[in-house]
């Protein structure tokens, strides 16, 4: 089946825009995550999705970043303003949820590398 | 907040040889995941475990939940296991990731 899909896979864009990053998870994964890998960094957790529940954004690194799920399915991360330091590549995993259960493991889309100038 | 700390960063092997990648982690957790990455490519799920050792073909993964720690091993390393592995420790909603070991294998 497929896998989990990113959108688009590059991004140049200049610094003070904004950008849209795509994930489309694999169907009937209930639970969502977007990191980032910075260049020659560990992934760092940006924000976690469960089912209708509440999204947890404790990872945004500032206001500038926000995402939402749409229908539980298909996420968007948005980076408004974006400055040089937003440049990294952006993941998205996907997995099974839920209270019961698990754990779950992920399953990663190929990620958006985003470079702002 | 977990650290999660791999070792060694970087290990070059022969061909064949037996490999260990250590992960250890600073608080409890209720899962650990071992991820590979290729150069230049995405990220693969190894194994996701909560207690005790898994395998899958040369792969063979063991937690310590007590001491907080886990192990990565290789077995008859061949050049095509050449990537980055990732220990990854969920906390919470959470996963915090080690920085990764970079193993090359010399045919």
């Amino acid at each position: 089946g497929a896998g989990v899909s990113q959108s688009p896979s590059n991004k140049v864009t200049e610094k003070g825009k904004d950008v849209e990053l795509r994930c489309d998870p694999i169907s009937g994964h209930t639970a969502l995550y977007w990191y980032r890998q910075s260049l020659g960094q560990g992934l760092e957790f940006l924000i976690y999705f469960q089912g209708n529940s509440a999204p947890d954004k404790s990872g945004l690194p500032s206001d500038r970043f926000s995402a939402e799920r749409t229908g539980g399915s298909v996420s968007t991360l948005t980076i408004q303003r974006t400055q040089q330091e937003d440049s990294a590549v952006y993941l998205c995993a996907s997995s099974l949820g839920g209270a019961r259960g698990g754990p779950y493991e992920q399953y990663f889309g190929p990620g958006t590398r985003l470079t702002v100038t | 907040k977990n650290e999660v700390e791999q070792s060694p960063q970087n290990l070059t092997a022969q061909e064949g040889e037996f490999i260990t990648i250590n992960c250890s982690y600073s608080v409890g957790i209720s899962a650990l995941h071992w991820l590979q990455q290729h150069p230049g490519g995405g990220i693969v799920s190894l194994f996701m475990l909560s207690s005790g050792k898994k395998k899958h073909g040369r792969l063979i993964a063991t937690i310590n939940i007590q001491e907080k720690h886990s192990s990565l091993h290789i077995t008859a390393s061949h050049p095509r296991d050449s990537a980055v592995y990732i220990c990854a420790v969920k906390y919470g909603n959470q996963f915090y990731f080690g920085t990764g070991t970079s193993l090359t294998v010399i045919p």
